[in-house]
């Protein structure tokens, strides 16, 4: 089977950056994908990691070490409008995503 | 660019009933895949569909079924509704082969009652 873990809750104060861990147990990995989604909200890609390193996009980063069966999803500079649920997701070859449970980030003025 | 769309956006069903949810994918994208999410918790995949055949399916029973049309839009069809489909349904939208983006519909929102 397949199986991801990150932390169900992070708080973190305006400006500050905060780091979201993703441990996951799979088979058939293609790569690692971060999802953003805000309540009520459909799930709004990120950022996405088939190699191994990290991917920069504007105050987002994302790493994956396929090694280490690990990655992380880095905000920076964060916004309240930042606070919502983000999931990291497994993907296949054939293009389907297996999610973690997701966290909620809470951003405090 | 149209993106993901989805309909109906909520509905409310009753135990029993069926239900039948559409989803036109982003212009350009040929495969469409049906994902579940309860309250609180990840989406989880129902099944794929490519070159109007189902692909790749989840760990779901067969009430729930799914077809695709030529112009590559799909529907998804739970029957024999319980309490426990109480979910928001989102339909993910991309292109076969090479890495590209997967894209997500705002989803339908089915309570059943």
């Amino acid at each position: 089977g397949q199986s991801l873990e990150q932390p169900s809750e992070v708080t973190a104060v305006e400006g500050a950056i905060v780091q979201i861990n993703c441990t996951y147990q799979t088979s058939g990995f293609y790569g690692l994908s971060w999802y953003q989604q805000h309540d009520g909200g459909a799930p709004t890609f990120l950022s996405y990691n088939a190699l191994d390193g990290l991917e920069e996009t504007g105050r987002f980063s994302s790493f994956l070490s396929r090694s280490d069966s690990y990655g992380y999803l880095l905000l920076q500079e964060l916004q309240m409008k930042d606070s919502a649920s983000y999931f990291c997701a497994v993907r296949n070859a054939g293009n389907m995503l297996t999610f973690g449970g997701g966290t909620r980030l809470m951003v405090k003025p | 660019d149209a993106g993901v769309t989805q309909s109906p956006t909520h509905l409310i069903k009753t135990r029993g009933q069926q239900v039948t949810l559409r989803c036109s994918p982003k212009s350009g994208h040929d495969t469409v895949s049906w994902y579940q999410q309860a309250l609180g918790q990840g989406p989880q995949f129902i099944f794929q569909y490519y070159e109007e055949e189902e692909r790749q399916r989840g760990n779901f029973p067969d009430r729930f079924s799914g077809h695709q049309f030529p112009n590559y839009s799909s529907e998804l069809n739970v029957n024999a509704l319980l309490l426990g489909d109480s979910a928001l349904y989102l339909c993910a939208s991309s292109l076969t082969g090479g890495q590209n983006t997967i894209y997500f519909g705002e989803g339908s929102w089915l309570t059943v009652v």
